[in-house]
């Protein structure tokens, strides 16, 4: 059964720290695609990177920066040099592609919180 | 130009009642969903429609039922409404769902209902 775990449910920083939001995925699929999503105090759901099965290589955007592997069936997201304005509720999802049957469903985790402090 | 737009942003209503929220989305996608969030922020798929054509009903009662007049319009539409009801519904879009490429999904601002 696919699942997503966001094990860490709250996390608190001091600003210009960095930080490591940890997701663990299970998934039958050998292809699949990964998510994250940023849900900020004013409750809408942004939508932040995707990555592919088939594509291992990490991304940097800016201070985020997203490492997949496979082996261990996470895809951690870093935050460099937090800031007030990170402070938000951060979101990994995973959608199965299943051939023709591929239904498009996002299988969210639970969530972590992240605090930034000032 | 807002991409995913739903109406109404909240909606307070007492239990027993019947109500509607719309979604509209101008990014020319196929496919469109709704997703719930619970208190505890966990979101799940409810509905989706792929051209017009429901594709996803993941066990919701049936006193939900989602509407498709066209590839750009989702509506839910909620009878006799619950106190487990409340929650925030989000209507999202995706370019395609069908076939071996999964497309990102965009999502609307949510609807926040709160049943009384």
């Amino acid at each position: 059964a696919q699942k997503v775990t966001q094990a860490q449910t709250e996390i608190s920083v001091v600003e210009k720290e960095d930080v490591t939001l940890d997701c663990v995925y299970e998934t039958r699929d050998t292809t699949y695609y990964l998510f994250w999503y940023k849900q900020p105090p004013s409750g809408e759901l942004v939508f932040l990177i995707r990555r592919n099965s088939f594509d291992e290589q990490n991304e940097i955007s800016g201070r985020y920066s997203w490492n997949f592997q496979k082996s261990t069936s996470s895809f951690n997201f870093t935050i460099t040099a937090s800031q007030v304005v990170d402070s938000a509720v951060y979101f990994c999802a995973l959608s199965e592609d299943h051939g023709s049957g591929n239904t498009g469903k996002l299988i969210f985790g639970q969530g972590t919180t992240l605090q930034v402090k000032p | 130009d807002t991409a995913v737009s739903q109406t109404p942003k909240y909606l307070v209503t007492q239990m027993g009642n019947d109500k509607s929220i719309k979604c509209e989305q101008n990014l020319g996608h196929d496919t469109m969903y709704w997703y719930k969030q619970d208190s505890k922020k966990f979101l799940k798929i409810m509905f989706s429609y792929n051209n017009k054509e429901l594709i996803i009903n993941e066990t919701v009662p049936n006193r939900f039922s989602p509407k498709s007049p066209d590839k750009a319009h989702l509506n839910l539409h909620i009878n006799s409404l619950e106190l487990g009801d409340s929650a925030v519904y989000f209507c999202a879009s995706s370019q395609a769902a069908s076939g071996v490429y999964q497309e990102t999904q965009y999502f609307g601002p949510g609807t926040r209902l709160l049943v009384l």
